[in-house]
């Protein structure tokens, strides 16, 4: 079955601590993008990547970074700089950018206390 | 720029009966639409898309939405409603070129009372 993976569902982390979320894809889509999803705002774009080995700042960049070394996994770093991040964080994929549709991940609930 | 607006944060239906679900959006071109429905502490899913084809988009689980550009709406509707549609709805927004973002809306909580 193509689709796409996230994992860990829960991730718990004391602050101060970096944490990495995985992202994997199997549908060969091209561009893959982060989103973070908080009560009452739909989601916000993190960092967006429309071929291997580059990536783009999306609205809210600050405290995140990326790598995209292949093409099916994009993996996202929660850096301790990033003031506020527990949230439920999303991952999607399309086959190339913007208007073609996303396809979303199960998704990562992180929770930092 | 592009804006889209879910006029309902919570819309709550009684089974059997009709589902309307409201979206205006802003695009200074001719923009692409979605509706993305969202189970609890899951991913989304697709349930529609229009992309300057026909006005009337049919997607699944019996749902359709139509464009009209004079009103710059895209609502979301459904006849009947079944249990399995309690969800969290999102309406979506880019533009056809040149932009690389979807916008989404806020979101409008589906509540089916049985």
């Amino acid at each position: 079955d193509g689709g796409i993976t996230q994992s860990p569902k829960y991730l718990f982390r004391k602050e101060g601590q970096n944490v990495t979320l995985s992202c994997e894809q199997n549908l060969n889509h091209d561009a893959m993008y982060w989103y973070r999803q908080d009560p009452g705002q739909g989601l916000r774009l993190i960092y967006y990547s429309q071929i291997v080995n580059d990536f783009q700042k999306g609205d809210i960049a600050e405290g995140y970074s990326v790598s995209r070394e292949k093409k099916e996994s994009f993996p996202l770093t929660v850096t301790s700089a990033q003031k506020n991040p527990t949230a439920f964080y999303l991952c999607a994929s399309s086959m190339r950018l913007s208007p073609f549709e996303q396809y979303f991940g199960p998704g990562t609930r992180l929770t930092v206390t | 720029a592009q804006s889209v607006t879910q006029l309902d944060s919570h819309v709550s239906v009684s089974e059997g009966t009709p589902v309307l679900l409201r979206c205006n959006y802003s695009s200074s071109y001719s923009p692409s639409l979605f509706w993305y429905v969202q189970h609890p502490n899951k991913g989304l899913q697709l349930l529609l898309k229009y992309t300057s084809a026909a006005t009337l988009v049919k997607g699944i689980n019996g749902f359709e939405a139509e464009f009209k550009k004079s009103e710059t709406s895209f609502h979301l509707t459904k006849p009947s409603a079944h249990m399995s549609d309690a969800a969290e709805y999102f309406c979506v927004v880019s533009l056809n070129f040149g932009n690389e973002k979807l916008t989404f809306g806020t979101g409008t909580r589906l509540t089916i009372i049985p």
